[in-house]
């Protein structure tokens, strides 16, 4: 299967950008999808092929992919945003991967 | 606006099968394209794809649990059934079920179904 890394956690104060990142083997020639998982919640997503946002999620999201790293970024780190974050990809070998999570943390 | 539920049991016991059914609207398993996945949480821990059933019945499963699962449609009842073999206690988890998206060679799930925790444990 496809190794998707992603650190476990990231800090961040209110107002600052956080990046998240999710590693994997030439990765930026693949789509990359993220999710939001709030505690007791089912996940959420935010952001697919790479840089997308569904509707309804803000601008503040973003998301970009290239050689071995994909990052989802969030702008202006609001408390609401604390909650695990998942990368995920599909390919016709792996068919569908999951990254660890990313716990990020408002400070 | 598309929705999910996974129904079964909420405790079975080791060596014994489960069955968990995702009941869905807002969509139909007959549209080409359309496909509908399970995935898998245990408590504290990351996400783990399981299976996904597409529009033309095409199926794919996890490598690591292939021999276990198996996923069927009911496209008149707008539901989808997995079942896994052999449960273990490792194998406690929320379950979930998500409506597939796809583009150019992409696919992930959006939205996904509340949830559903199984507990394996005699």
């Amino acid at each position: 299967s496809y190794v998707l890394t992603q650190s476990p956690s990231v800090s961040v104060a209110p107002g600052q950008t956080a990046r998240i990142t999710c590693g994997g083997d030439n990765i930026g020639s693949k789509s990359v999808h993220w999710y939001q998982q709030k505690p007791g919640q089912a996940p959420v997503l935010v952001v697919f092929d790479d840089s997308d946002r569904p509707s309804g999620i803000p601008e503040r999201f973003s998301g970009s992919n290239s050689g071995n790293t994909a990052t989802l970024t969030i702008s202006r780190v609001e408390a609401g945003d604390e909650a695990d974050y998942y990368c995920q990809v599909w390919d016709s070998s792996s068919d569908y991967s999951f990254g660890g999570g990313t716990k990020l943390t408002v400070l | 606006q598309i929705t999910l539920k996974e129904t079964g049991p909420t405790l079975v016991k080791p060596t014994q099968t489960l069955t968990l059914t995702c009941t869905f609207s807002g969509f139909s398993l007959r549209t080409g394209g359309v496909g509908v996945g399970w995935i898998r949480q245990p408590p504290g821990k990351a996400l783990e794809w399981l299976a996904v059933i597409y529009w033309d019945d095409d199926k794919r499963y996890s490598p690591s649990l292939t021999r276990r699962l198996t996923i069927t449609k009911d496209t008149s009842k707008n539901q989808v059934v997995l079942t896994m073999t052999n449960m273990d206690p490792v194998d406690t988890a929320t379950y979930y079920c998500a409506h597939r998206r796809y583009g150019d060679y992409s696919g992930w799930f959006d939205p996904w179904g509340q949830g559903t925790l199984v507990t394996v444990s005699s």
